[in-house]
Parts: C-alpha cells; sequence; structure tokens
C-alpha cells in the first residue's frame, strides 16, 4: 500500500541553527500534507500543512517545501530553539471523502542549548 | 480553543477484561478518529467515523470495536485486552468541509499486564 516515510530517524542540532526534516511520500494522488509535532506525552499537534497546488507555504519561524516531482515533503524550522525538541510527523491525505491521514514513523528532534 | 479530551491518561488492566477508552471533542466536528502509536511504527489507524453511528475500519481494527451514540463522543473498546494491545491510544477530529488538519487529544498510555 501507499506510505509516508522519513529519511532521517533523529536530527541534532544546536540552539539557534536552521533544522530540516525531511518526508518521502508514494502516493501521487495525495492532495494534502501536514506537520505534526509531538512533544513527550503530549499528543500530535498541528504545525503547518500545504496543499499540493503549493510548492512553498511559511509560518512563523517555519517552511514546508513541496517537491512534487520527486515526492518529497520537507520542513524547515528557523532559528531553533530548546522548546522545537520533540518528534515531528508528516501526514499526507491521499483522497476522498473520509479524511484520512496516513502518517510517517517521525524524526526525534533535539536542541542542543 | 479547540479541545479533544481522552478519559484517562494511563490505564491499567488485565489480560481478558473489556476496556472503554472515551474520546470527547468540543468542536462539533464530523469525523473523528482513534490510533494506536507504537514505537518505530508511527500512527496506525485502528477506526475512524464520519457521523454519529457511522463507522469505518482502519487500518488495524482487529480486537477492536468502536461507538458514536452523540456527536462529540467516540469510544474505542478493546472486547477481551491482550498484551499486544498495550500501546498509546490517541483520539483525533475533523470537520467535514474540505481538507484540514486532524485535532489530538493527549494519549491514554494503556498497559495489559
Amino acid at each position: 500500500g501507499e506510505s509516508v516515510g522519513l529519511h532521517l530517524p533523529t536530527l541534532s542540532v544546536q540552539e539557534g541553527d536552521n533544522s530540516i526534516i525531511n518526508c518521502a511520500y508514494s502516493n501521487s494522488a495525495s492532495d494534502y500534507f501536514i506537520w505534526y509535532k509531538q512533544e513527550s506525552g503530549k499528543g500530535p499537534q498541528f504545525i503547518i500543512d500545504i496543499r499540493s497546488n503549493m510548492d512553498k507555504r511559511q509560518g512563523q519561524r517555519v517552511t514546508v517545501l513541496l517537491n512534487k516531482t520527486v515526492k518529497h515533503l520537507s520542513l524547515q524550522i528557523a532559528a531553533t530553539q530548546p522548546g522545537d525538541s520533540a518528534v515531528y510527523f508528516c501526514a499526507e491525505n491521499s483522497g476522498g471523502s473520509n479524511y484520512k491521514l496516513t502518517f510517517g514513523k517521525g524524526t526525534l528532534l533535539t536542541v542542543n542549548p | 480553543d479547540v479541545k479533544v479530551t481522552q478519559s484517562s491518561r494511563y490505564l491499567v488492566k488485565r489480560t481478558g477484561e473489556k476496556v472503554f477508552l472515551e474520546c470527547v471533542q468540543d468542536m462539533d466536528h464530523e469525523n473523528m478518529f482513534w490510533y494506536r502509536q507504537d514505537p518505530g511504527l508511527g500512527l496506525r489507524l485502528i477506526y475512524f467515523s464520519y457521523d454519529v453511528k457511522m463507522k469505518e475500519k482502519g487500518d488495524i481494527p482487529e480486537g477492536y470495536s468502536v461507538s458514536r451514540e452523540k456527536k462529540e463522543r467516540f469510544s474505542l473498546i478493546l472486547e477481551s485486552a491482550s498484551t499486544n494491545q498495550t500501546s498509546m491510544y490517541l483520539c483525533a477530529s475533523t470537520n467535514r468541509g474540505g481538507r484540514s488538519e486532524q485535532y489530538f487529544g493527549p494519549g491514554t498510555r494503556l498497559t495489559v499486564t
């Protein structure tokens, strides 16, 4: 079946650096993508989303890039802070009316002070 | 602020017990979901519901059932708990219109001994 995967299971960065978390997806019919952040002991929290008719979307300190040619999604976090330490998931919606999401396995981001 | 609540944060049950996990959302969302989250496997969909009394199987429905008698409440039932159902259980909801993120509850850490 279709799946969403991550290139790197762990990422360690220094405070103040920029972070890039990558995600590969395999369903070319997917038209909506989301990034979630999950802190230890909490449920996933929405960060940013992007639709397939866009290549880039920016939020506060975060940017999501979508490359449909190679089916690749990335999350960029500017000036990474210790509070950004968490597991980050990408998710895709492959269409249909039931709004099911397929989640990647997650990348653990650790920010060193 | 949108809110999804789950009845318990931690739960310990014995093998063979019937277990009820409750989820309530206050956003008047039509769609509700139950996932389990295991290390290395990410979030896997157990069941979802797109309306009161309506349900559909997700990717791993075996050993589970659900109930949705009211729009705001979605229950996950383990008919006879087994040790391989020890996991983190996450509830989520989303509205019906268009593509949108799922809002997650804080999760229930279930241990079956």
